[in-house]
């Protein structure tokens, strides 16, 4: 069965660092693009942008440049989020999602979601 | 404030049809990117109910459906059941931000 399992809950002090890891299971994470969506606490679902599977090449939305950083490491099956500087305002649940293939292309829906890592950043 | 807007909350009786709108504009829905629709319950990830307008994926029952006609997209469920009880999300893609908008969500409740 494939799945996208994520790492645990954090807890970090401001103006420390987060990565978060995204481990595909049961299929290779390429060639899917893989996306990072944040939910702040009782807040909807805001899309922060794209890593290329194959080639590693980031794309962040525009609320998300400076501070995030999307990686890979592909001998492992891992997708990475990693948050710089945090801020009380990162608190939330970050989700890997991947892109759903259908009809020979990327459709920009996400058909596969990781069960999401809480990011509590607190003094 | 989303991108695409959605009600914050709708609600039927079990069996009745309810819908959401997700109204979007020229730089997104009315471009004619495709909208998605998923189903989230509370401390779960979403779950992708409907893509590319009107498609459900396998294991998705067909009391829910999709349409997008102009710059609006909305999603219908038919029978409402009390396990429909969710919150559910538009989104597509907009060329002016260059990627991915979400809708802000609408919480769904079966009276």
């Amino acid at each position: 069965q494939v799945q996208l399992v994520q790492s645990g809950s954090e807890l970090k002090k401001p103006g420390a660092s987060v990565k978060v890891s995204c481990k595909a299971s049961g299929d290779t994470l390429t060639p899917y693009p893989m996306n990072w969506v944040r939910q702040a606490p009782g807040q909807g679902l805001e899309w922060m942008g794209w890593i290329n599977t194959k080639t590693g090449n980031p794309t962040y939305a525009q609320d998300f440049t400076g501070r995030f950083v999307f990686s890979l490491d592909t001998s492992v099956n891992t997708a990475y989020l990693q948050i710089n500087s945090l801020k009380a305002d990162d608190t939330a649940v970050y989700y890997c999602a991947r892109d759903f293939f259908t009809l020979g292309s990327y459709s920009h829906a996400f058909d596969m979601w990781g069960q999401g890592t809480m990011v509590t950043v607190s003094s | 404030q989303s991108v695409l807007t959605q009600p914050p909350s709708v609600s039927g009786a079990p069996g009745q049809r309810v819908t959401i709108s997700c109204t979007g504009s020229i730089s997104n829905i009315g471009a004619d990117f495709s909208v998605h629709w998923y189903q989230q319950f509370p401390h779960k990830a979403p779950k992708l109910l409907i893509y590319t307008n009107r498609n459900r994926p396998s294991g998705v029952p067909d009391r829910f459906s999709a349409s997008k006609s102009g710059t609006s997209a909305s999603l219908a469920i038919t029978g409402l059941q009390a396990e429909d009880e969710a919150v559910y999300y538009c989104q597509s893609y907009d060329s002016s931000l260059g990627g991915s908008v979400f809708g802000g969500g609408t919480k769904v409740t079966v009276l």
